[in-house]
């Protein structure tokens, strides 16, 4: 019975270059939810998944940014050519009943 | 488009005074309203939700259709209610997307 989990906790990068970010959902969860929270901000929409495709990535910033989750399960978001402006706190959520998201720690990227 | 604003970023009230903290939204259908937390160290959670009507933790929040808000409200605060607090918003209707506001960080001095 853990809960969401995700890794890294923390990634140091440099500008340009490539970043994995996994999630590990709550067993169960069919929906799996992506968010960044910049400092002194709420966290800001990225993706959501039901069960394996994306029902909604209109926060995705830009095409830089993809998520998948090919089985219905662990979801990773991959950055690509990463930007300091990219610096935040990745938050991965998952869910069973609409509006009820459990929350992992996140993962703070520092893109220097 | 979905908006939730929370007007104060900090509010600090002592120990038994009464606490409100203003949520107002913006959609043009019928929204489902949820109140998140963070305490320190610990991971966002569900607070509560409009359509469950329950006070949680002696927390209460009513939707105002007409004004657009989502207040939340305790009329004796404790030292332990001491976090960030995020007010969001979901489409409803089977949209699962939830928007969230920027958060007021709530000090309750002893």
């Amino acid at each position: 019975g853990a809960g969401v989990s995700q890794t890294p906790s923390n990634k140091v990068t440099e500008k340009g270059k490539y970043v994995e970010l996994r999630c590990d959902p709550i067993s169960g969860h069919t929906a799996l939810y992506w968010y960044r929270q910049s400092l002194g901000q709420g966290p800001e929409f990225l993706i959501y998944f039901q069960g394996t495709g994306a029902a909604d990535d209109s926060g995705l910033p830009n095409d830089r940014f993809f998520a998948v989750r090919p089985e219905g399960s662990v979801s990773t978001l991959k950055i690509q050519r990463t930007e300091r402006g990219d610096s935040a706190v990745y938050l991965c959520a998952s869910s069973r009943e609409a509006g009820e998201l459990f929350f992992g720690e996140g993962s703070r990227l520092t893109v220097l | 488009a979905q908006r939730v604003t929370q007007p104060e970023k900090l509010l600090s009230v002592f120990k038994g005074a009464p606490v409100e903290l203003k949520c107002n939204y913006s959609y043009s259908g019928s929204p489902e309203l949820f109140w998140y937390v963070q305490y320190s160290r610990q991971r966002l959670q569900l607070l509560l939700r409009h359509i469950s009507r329950e006070s949680i933790k002696g927390f209460t929040a009513d939707l105002n259709k007409g004004e657009t808000s989502f207040h939340l409200k305790k009329p004796f605060a404790q030292e332990e209610d001491s976090a960030m607090y995020y007010c969001a918003l979901s489409g409803g209707g089977g949209s699962e997307k939830l928007v969230f506001g920027k958060g007021t960080k709530l000090t309750v001095n002893p």
